[in-house]
């Protein structure tokens, strides 16, 4: 069983709908990532939160570290919101990533 | 800040032959670093951590005769793959560590994608 699960697996959304993505992991970290990537492959880390709240333009990410839940939502989605979007937690000492497998996001005109 | 590079970006090589892939964190020192395959439609696969000055550690299944990892500067980590074959083709990630307000933090490199014909 993976680490970290996410869900949902694939989103299919309208512009400007409001997205969240969810993620669950079992180990007690001590940050939590969400990462972004396109479909050419490159990876954009989006945020890295140990607690609360985070905000990035459109983006929100949230982090319950007692439930061990995180969030990432999109305001008024784009199209060019459009990617497979990561979380990861960091394990044991030397800061290995666990990645959960990805939500697909789609995001129709 | 915290821009990681990797060269070349798309490789294309005849089975047999070895190829290097550069990573290099380009406004930051990183001591540590990971190597990352992925295959279409899959997770990131932890290959390898490689630290400055020391030998790489290769996480279980991963043959380090094969995919040898030198990381001579606090900048800069190779990956060479070789005798490289068909099943080889994948999409290589790496990442640099930097710390940032007591946490690490992970940059990940653009990616290069590797073709064995």
């Amino acid at each position: 069983k993976n680490e970290v699960e996410q869900s949902p697996q694939n989103l299919t959304a309208q512009e400007g709908e409001f997205i969240t993505i969810n993620c669950s992991y079992s180990v007690g970290i001590s940050a939590l990532h969400w990462l972004q990537q396109h479909p050419g492959g490159g990876i954009v880390s989006l945020f890295m939160l140990s607690s609360g709240k985070k905000k990035h333009g459109r983006l929100i990410a949230t982090i319950n570290i007692q439930e061990k839940h995180s969030s990432l939502h999109i305001t008024a989605s784009h199209p060019r919101d459009s990617a497979v979007y990561i979380c990861a937690a960091p394990r044991g000492s030397n800061y290995k990533l666990t990645f959960g497998k990805g939500t697909l996001l789609t995001v129709n005109p | 800040g915290a821009v990681v590079s990797q060269h070349p970006s798309r490789v294309i090589c005849k089975s047999g032959t070895s190829v290097k892939i550069e990573c290099r964190s380009l406004d930051f020192q990183a001591t540590t670093m990971f190597w990352y395959r992925q295959f279409p439609k899959q997770s990131l696969m932890l290959m390898a951590t490689s630290n400055e000055g020391s030998k790489a550690t290769y996480e279980q299944g991963v043959e380090k005769d094969k995919f040898l990892i030198n990381h001579a500067s606090l900048t800069l980590s190779t990956l060479t793959v070789t005798s490289a074959h068909p099943e080889d083709s994948s999409f290589y990630i790496c990442s640099a560590t930097a710390e940032r307000g007591g946490l690490y933090t992970q940059y990940f490199g653009p990616g290069t994608r590797l073709t064995v014909l």
